[in-house]
Order: structure tokens, then C-alpha cells, then sequence
């Protein structure tokens, strides 16, 4: 199975800041990448699909871009409520598997 | 507004069985694929199971496949997960989600539930 990695593990960053999260795969995934936010006690929430499309209601300030084996979150200027844990996650390959997920923390 | 909302878990003896259900509402259920998705204790996510909009197509997580068995009713709306021979290491917050679509191609997770608590333990 395809391995994603995410980096950094934890990513200190201040209100108003950009913050940028990595996520790498194993082997090319195409545009096959999502993205999601989890805040603490709550279920993710699917941000982005196909590497760069935002999901419904999801605020410009997030963006994805990238392809094959490398691909990046942008949160343009972190807002109090970004605060939490990013997950990438390819779906090219059976089965669909996560990164282990990036903490985005005040600093 | 879709709504997922899931039920059965608690607290289960290693080798004994759990039904977990997952009562969709705010969308046309038989037109999507649905899955199941954990998250043990402090940990990331692993994806389960999932099930396509007729149940023709379905698949699993090496890690469940032949203890775990996934299905869906159209009828009511509902999802489940019959989970036996359960193991400690299956312990989690199993989410239900809806996918982007019908089949089981390109899998990715449009919506979640909240979640019901799984824990294996003597």
C-alpha cells in the first residue's frame, strides 16, 4: 500500500501567519490527494480533493496544490479557528490510506 | 444538511462481536458509496471498510478483512459494521462517512459522523 508522510509533525505558527504543511507519497498518486482538518473532540472535515479543489464552504485562505508524489497545504493567514490537526490522504491506490497528520499549534 | 449518525459501540471482551450502525438523513443515500473510517486513541486515521451505493462492490482493511463485515440497508438509510473476533488493537472511534460518489474507485470522505467508541478489553 501506498505510505504518506506528512512533515512537519508540528507546526508552530502565529495568528495571522501563512502556515504550509507537507505531505509526500510513497509512489505517484497523480492528483488523487485530499486533505482534512480535525479539531480536537470533533470528526475531520474533508478541506480539499483532487490536490487543489476546495470543498463546500471552505474558506479561500486554504489552498492545495501539487501532483505525483509531493503536495502542500496552504493556510494563507491562520485564523484562531485553523488551529488543529491536517491529514493528507491519497485515493489513486487500494486502499486509501492517511499521513500521519500534521498539528498546526499557536505560537 | 447531511447528517451521519452513528451507534452500537461500548465496551466488549476480546473474541466477542459488536454491531455498529450509522443512520444517514440530508442526502439521497443509495446514490453514494459509504465506508468506515477509525481513529484508535491519540492516534491518525485508518480507513475500515466501505460499500458502494448497491452493494455490489465492497472492500476492507487488511487488517479487519474476514472479521469485519460491512453492509447497508437503502431502505432505512443505514449503514452498518459487524465487527467479530474483536482484538484489543481494534479499539477506536469508528467514524461513518459518506463518499463523492457511488462505486468504490477513487475513495475519499465528504462527510463524517461523530463517531461511537470501540473499546476491546478484558
Amino acid at each position: 500500500e501506498i505510505v504518506m508522510t506528512q512533515s512537519p509533525a508540528t507546526l508552530s505558527v502565529s495568528p495571522g501567519e501563512r502556515a504550509t504543511l507537507s505531505c509526500r507519497a510513497s509512489q505517484s498518486v497523480s492528483s488523487n490527494l485530499a486533505w482534512y482538518q480535525q479539531k480536537p473532540g470533533q470528526a475531520p472535515r474533508l478541506l480539499i480533493y483532487g490536490a487543489s479543489t476546495r470543498a463546500t464552504g471552505i474558506p479561500a485562505r486554504f489552498s492545495g496544490s501539487g501532483s505525483g508524489t509531493e503536495f502542500t497545504l496552504t493556510i494563507s493567514s491562520l485564523q484562531s479557528e485553523d488551529f488543529a490537526v491536517y491529514y493528507c490522504q491519497q485515493y489513486n491506490n487500494w486502499p486509501p490510506t492517511f499521513g500521519g497528520g500534521t498539528k498546526v499549534e499557536i505560537k | 444538511e447531511v447528517q451521519l449518525v452513528e451507534s452500537g459501540g461500548g465496551l466488549v471482551q476480546p473474541g466477542r462481536s459488536l454491531r455498529l450502525s450509522c443512520a444517514a438523513s440530508g442526502f439521497t443515500f443509495d446514490d453514494y458509496a459509504m465506508h468506515w473510517v477509525r481513529q484508535a486513541p491519540g492516534k491518525g486515521l485508518e480507513w475500515v471498510s466501505g460499500i458502494s451505493w448497491n452493494s455490489g462492490s465492497i472492500g476492507y482493511a487488511d487488517s479487519v478483512k474476514g472479521r469485519f463485515t460491512i453492509s447497508r440497508d437503502n431502505a432505512k438509510n443505514s449503514l452498518y459494521l459487524q465487527m467479530n473476533s474483536l482484538r484489543a488493537e481494534d479499539t477506536a472511534l469508528y467514524y461513518c462517512a459518506k463518499d463523492s460518489q457511488r462505486g468504490l474507485r477513487n475513495i475519499f470522505f465528504y462527510y463524517w459522523g461523530q463517531g461511537t467508541l470501540v473499546t476491546v478489553s478484558s
